[in-house]
């Protein structure tokens, strides 16, 4: 079976670009989360969502951050504009209610921000 | 107040040898998970092994095992046998609540990073 699919693998942009970030979670599973990793801060929970709706976004840093689920295949983490301080690994995971203990990540985004 | 406490940034051990990754927590609710992930250098987080916090056994999974001690609020995990495939960061985390209360935040400690050598 196929595992979570992020996209891109990795995405270098200018300051001020918009960037968008792919999800495809493991089918079936009816929770999605959006993490980001960095050297300061460690791995930290954006915004998660429970058959595509959002539950909690209160990690998301700010305004110029957005996520969405269009259906239980799809979810995009959007940054507009970005900036040099959103460079991070993006995570997105996935998760199956009964199951909860287990988070199967993705291969992670590569975001850097110039 | 750190909810998960990796007091360990580095940890080095001798390839078949057993190492023991500690792993500390707070939290006043009584119902919780415990979980350790792997993240070797390519980057993607990889489950190992979760204890409940009502389960009466320490959790095994193949070569991990995980020292589950309530009371000190301590979930160590156990590397037997180490290989050098075990290379990696090790993150320890913590679920607290129920799926039925609401799914509660997976809180990640700072990692360890593990070095086995031949």
């Amino acid at each position: 079976d196929a595992g979570v699919i992020q996209s891109p693998r990795h995405e270098v942009t200018e300051m001020g670009q918009e960037v968008t970030l792919r999800c495809k979670p493991i089918s079936g599973h009816d929770y999605l989360f959006w993490y980001r990793q960095t050297m300061m801060r460690g791995l930290e929970l954006l915004i998660y969502f429970n058959n595509n709706v959002p539950i909690d976004d209160s990690g998301m840093p700010e305004d110029r951050f957005s996520a969405k689920m269009p259906n239980a295949s799809f979810s995009t983490l959007k940054i507009q504009p970005s900036e040099p301080r959103d460079s991070a690994v993006y995570f997105c995971a996935s998760s199956l209610e009964g199951q909860g203990e287990k988070l199967f990540f993705g291969s992670g985004t590569q975001l850097s921000v110039l | 107040a750190q909810k998960i406490t990796q007091t360990q940034p580095g940890m080095f051990v001798q390839e078949k040898e057993a190492v023991t990754l500690d792993c500390t927590y707070d939290t006043s609710d009584p119902s919780y998970g415990l979980f350790w992930y792997k993240q070797p250098s390519s980057g993607e987080m990889i489950f190992l092994i979760y204890q409940g916090s009502y389960d009466q056994q320490n959790a095994t999974e193949g070569r991990y095992s995980l020292n589950f001690q309530k009371a000190r609020k301590s979930a160590n995990l156990v590397i037997s046998a180490s290989q050098l495939g075990d290379s990696a960061m090790y993150f320890c985390a913590m679920r607290e609540g129920t799926l039925n209360t609401g799914f509660q935040k997976l809180v990640f400690g700072t990692g360890t990073r593990l070095l086995v050598s031949p």
